[in-house]
């Protein structure tokens, strides 16, 4: 089953850059069956959607959030990877990579999750 | 934006107990709703999709039911590892989350 796994800098500055890379396991980034997307969680609150992709590039964004975000596809390393510009101490969460299958539309998998504090 | 609204936040029942969980959303969702469960330190674990499809590997004792704007989670008879936070989220309108119904152990 896809395996799921998130890397990048735990701490980010305040109005910088929050770059984040998700690598996919025993599954194809680039096949049909799949879904992906991902999902943050501030410290002690709720799941907030940020952005979903489908295998064909078919984008779909949290509009709260479009303006800031930037997602791509690495078919070649079979990698997922979020940009978040000009952040906030509100974007200090709990960072989540997830995917699913396109029949469902549902995110079935999940990363562990990595932590990322806007701080100065 | 479609707001997801859960009831009660904490529902404080024991082992072999029944649970019910309620989602109320402010628009119809039509059968686009999902039930996350999630527990402390972990990534949420999807249990149901479409209103009532048990995601893969899901214990019967979860179900899922409902329609239009009202749906429920029910799991017949809690286990220990059910004790856990759950999410419902729709993605009839973009994708959003209820705020969560905290399980615990009475």
């Amino acid at each position: 089953q896809l395996q799921l796994q998130e890397s990048g800098p735990g701490l980010v500055k305040p109005s910088e850059t929050l770059s984040l890379t998700c690598t996919v396991s025993d599954g194809s980034i680039s096949s049909s069956t799949y879904y992906w997307g991902w999902i943050r969680q501030p410290p002690g609150n709720g799941l907030e959607w940020i952005v979903s992709v489908y295998y064909s590039g078919t984008t779909y964004y949290n509009p709260s959030l479009k303006s800031r975000v930037t997602i791509s596809v690495d078919t070649s390393k079979n990698q997922l990877s979020l940009k978040l510009n000009s952040v906030t101490a509100a974007d200090t969460a709990v960072y989540y990579c997830a995917g699913g299958y396109s029949s469902e539309k549902e995110f079935g998998y999940w990363g562990q999750g990595t932590l990322v504090t806007v701080s100065s | 934006e479609i707001v997801l609204t859960q009831s009660p936040a904490t529902l404080s029942l024991s082992p072999g107990e029944r649970a019910t969980l309620s989602c109320r959303a402010s628009q119809s969702v039509n059968s686009d709703l999902a039930w996350y469960q999630q527990k402390p330190g972990q990534a949420p674990r999807l249990l149901i999709y479409g209103v009532s499809n048990r995601a893969t590997g899901i214990p019967a004792r979860f179900s899922g039911s409902g329609s239009g704007t009202d749906f429920t989670l029910t799991i017949s008879s809690l286990e220990p590892e059910d004790f856990a936070i759950y999410y419902c989220q729709q993605r009839s309108y973009w994708r959003t989350f209820g705020q969560g119904t905290k399980v615990e152990i009475k």
